[in-house]
């Protein structure tokens, strides 16, 4: 069975500075590998996606993935920090094998400080 | 397009009442997934759809819940006797099968139950 592990509850950064938010992955076959974020209140909302391909992921809001399959991790990462960026992110992995299930990692808060 | 549409946004409830939260999903997709947010157990599915089928129901908590999908263009969520311990935000997802598709979520509905 597929599973999705975020090490992290929280991370802190401070505006401008690069982020990373970490995610690793056990699949059995494939993976699709997903990134989303959620601010209060709101449903969570697509970030990017890996299928295929190049190992580097653009998303939306100018984050990026890279995707690693030998230590099978998906990190989500920006180049610059902005305090509009704190939320909830969670890394989600689709196994078509398993029925187009989504599983979801447990989330990682992120803090941008001012 | 409209994306994934819940109602209620918002609904507070004495124990022991019928709860149903609707959802619409994206027009054109197939898949739909009944997902629980708490603080204490993060993101959990209760179950998903396939062509208005439920194919894995695994996670419904017990008896008190049953969702339904009657068509392609609406799904229920019910709760029946609702109790204290099911307050959580409840959201809706759908998505397509063509291809890796990502997950669409609606903004979900907030449940309070006392």
């Amino acid at each position: 069975a597929q599973s999705v592990a975020q090490p992290e509850d929280q991370v802190n950064v401070a505006e401008g500075n690069p982020l990373t938010v970490k995610c690793t992955y056990s699949v059995s076959g494939n993976p699709y590998l997903f990134w989303y974020v959620q601010y209060p209140n709101r449903g969570l909302q697509f970030l990017l996606k890996y299928i295929t391909g190049d190992n580097l992921v653009k998303g939306s809001y100018g984050f990026e993935a890279e995707f690693n399959k030998s230590q099978t991790s998906f990190h989500l990462k920006k180049p610059s920090a902005l305090v509009s960026d704190s939320a909830l992110y969670f890394c989600a992995v689709r196994d078509i094998n398993y029925g187009q299930n989504f599983v979801f990692g447990p989330g990682t808060r992120l803090s941008v400080l001012p | 397009d409209a994306g994934v549409i819940q109602s209620p946004r918002h609904e507070v409830t004495e124990m022991g009442q019928e709860v149903t939260l609707r959802c619409k999903p994206i027009s054109g997709h197939n898949s739909l997934f009944w997902y629980r947010q708490t603080m204490m157990r993060g993101l959990e599915l209760l179950i998903y759809f396939n062509n208005n089928v439920p194919i894995d129901d695994s996670g419904m908590p017990e008896d008190r819940f049953s969702a339904k999908m009657p068509n392609a263009s609406f799904s229920t969520l019910k709760i029946q006797p609702s109790e204290p311990r099911d307050s959580a935000v409840y959201f809706c997802a759908s998505s397509s099968d063509s291809g890796v598709e990502e997950l669409f979520f609606g903004e979900g509905s907030r449940l309070t139950v006392l």
